[in-house]
């Protein structure tokens, strides 16, 4: 089983709609979780940290579930600028520094 | 100011070929990483530096593979005898040491031939 799970989609979605996308990581020691965003042949760039209360950041909310570990990304709104992949990034302690695990990705396409 | 750059951004190598790729990181940033991003996959990672020492190096597929940062700051990925498999996008990525946050490079995109 891998250690970070996404849905690889496409997702296609029409502007303005809400979409999701969750990520499930199977460490339960995992301490700390982010979105990144990456547009098609460039660099990952982060999105946001997810955070156990939750936390959202304009038409973006981020959410993390312990118990069931897994996280969670909302879009409302759709723009066609959304259009990317998003990945899904756990770390966990690996004696003594922060390992980093990317997801998959999922990819959005947002459709006029 | 100044983020992570990588070079060569394109690589071409005739499979047996030996390949080395720089990655500067930002300037005092103590965290380094290298991943590798196939098509269609997420960044898989490689290895990590702190300052000049070389923590965890479980990500490299084979023996092939060599990292060093010898002075804390550039860093050499090196590949030898390439294969094929070895084509993917070769991202560096630093960060500060108490920052849970990585920037990356743009990427040097190897194609083995």
């Amino acid at each position: 089983r891998k250690e970070v799970e996404q849905d690889p989609g496409p997702f296609n979605v029409p502007e303005g709609a809400t979409v999701a996308f969750n990520c499930t990581y199977s460490n339960s020691a995992s301490q700390s979780f982010f979105w990144y965003r990456q547009d098609c042949r460039k660099e990952p760039k982060l999105l946001m940290s997810v955070y156990s209360s939750g936390n959202e950041d304009g038409r973006f909310t981020a959410q993390l579930n312990r118990a069931s570990q897994y996280i969670s990304l909302l879009i409302r709104d759709s723009k066609l600028s959304d259009s990317a992949t998003y990945l899904c990034v756990v770390n966990s302690d690996s004696g003594g520094y922060q390992k980093v695990t990317f997801g998959i990705g999922t990819k959005l396409q947002v459709i006029p | 100011g100044a983020g992570v750059s990588q070079s060569p951004r394109y690589k071409v190598a005739k499979r047996g070929q030996d390949v080395a790729l720089r990655c500067d990181p930002i300037s005092g940033h103590v965290s380094l990483f290298w991943y590798q991003q196939a098509l269609g996959q997420g960044p898989e990672f490689l290895t990590y530096f702190q300052n000049e020492a070389q923590l965890d190096k479980s990500g490299l597929p084979s023996d092939r593979f060599f990292a060093e940062r010898p002075e804390g700051s550039v860093s050499t990925l090196k590949i030898q005898r390439t294969q094929q498999e070895d084509s993917a996008v070769y991202l560096c990525a630093s960060r500060t040491l108490n920052s849970d946050e990585q920037y990356f490079g743009p990427g040097t995109r190897l194609t083995v031939t």
